[in-house]
């Protein structure tokens, strides 16, 4: 099955600096690629996804690139904020297969 | 519009004891899924249910069972709970499962304690 990776596990920023999270895969088939936002003790939630035909993807401030050659794909977070601090996750879909990340815990220092 | 609603919130048990975790969302989604979620482990799927009628095992199946009751409502059963089975579990929906591929839609989650 689908194995994914995430690094860094924890992440600490000033406010105003941009952060980048990234995510290696295994599964060369798999196709479409969600980050999740999960605020402690909250659900998670979507924040951004790209599929394997598309390379780069924005929405205002978060960005997220797709590598399909080597199989990894990144987070990226400019101007971060305080409320962008949080548990972000990436998965990778494979059929009906969704594996998700360990996560990355993100500290935006005001 | 409640999105996915997940029931209940907090739940201790004995090891032995059974239970059963409700979902239902108001979204019209096809696909349904029941993960857990444990401390640097991200989320395993349970069981998901791509659409009425059919459910399939996850990568962390065993232990569990589910019921696909109608569009609305996918449950998730412990027969026997072990303390391994203590966690945050979620349930999520989407649109439609594979091939075409969209977002999910968490519920609020459940924290069991197995004791």
């Amino acid at each position: 099955g689908e194995n994914v990776e995430q690094h860094p596990s924890t992440l600490s920023v000033q406010e105003g600096d941009s952060a980048v999270i990234k995510c290696t895969y295994s599964d060369s088939a798999s196709n479409y690629f969600p980050w999740y936002k999960q605020e402690l003790g909250k659900r998670p939630q979507l924040i951004i996804d790209i599929r394997s035909n598309v390379g780069e993807k924005k929405d205002q401030r978060i960005a997220v690139t797709l590598n399909k050659t080597a199989k990894h794909f990144s987070l990226h977070i400019t101007e971060t904020q305080p409320e962008d601090s949080a548990v972000y996750f990436c998965a990778a879909l494979n059929n009906n297969d969704m594996r998700f990340g360990a996560g990355t815990r993100l500290t935006v220092k005001p | 519009n409640a999105g996915v609603t997940q029931t209940p919130k907090f739940q201790v048990l004995k090891t032995g004891q059974s239970m059963t975790l409700q979902c239902a969302q108001d979204m019209n989604h096809n696909s349904m899924y029941w993960y857990r979620q444990d401390p640097g482990m991200g989320l395993r799927l349970i069981y998901y249910s791509a659409s009425e009628g059919t459910t399939d095992k996850g990568e962390v199946p065993n232990g569990y069972n589910v019921s696909r009751l109608n569009k609305r409502e996918f449950s998730l059963r412990l027969e026997s709970a072990a303390p391994s089975q203590t966690s945050v579990y979620f349930c999520a929906s989407s649109v439609a499962g594979p091939p075409s591929a969209y977002g999910y839609t968490f519920g609020s989650g459940t924290r069991l304690t197995v004791v």
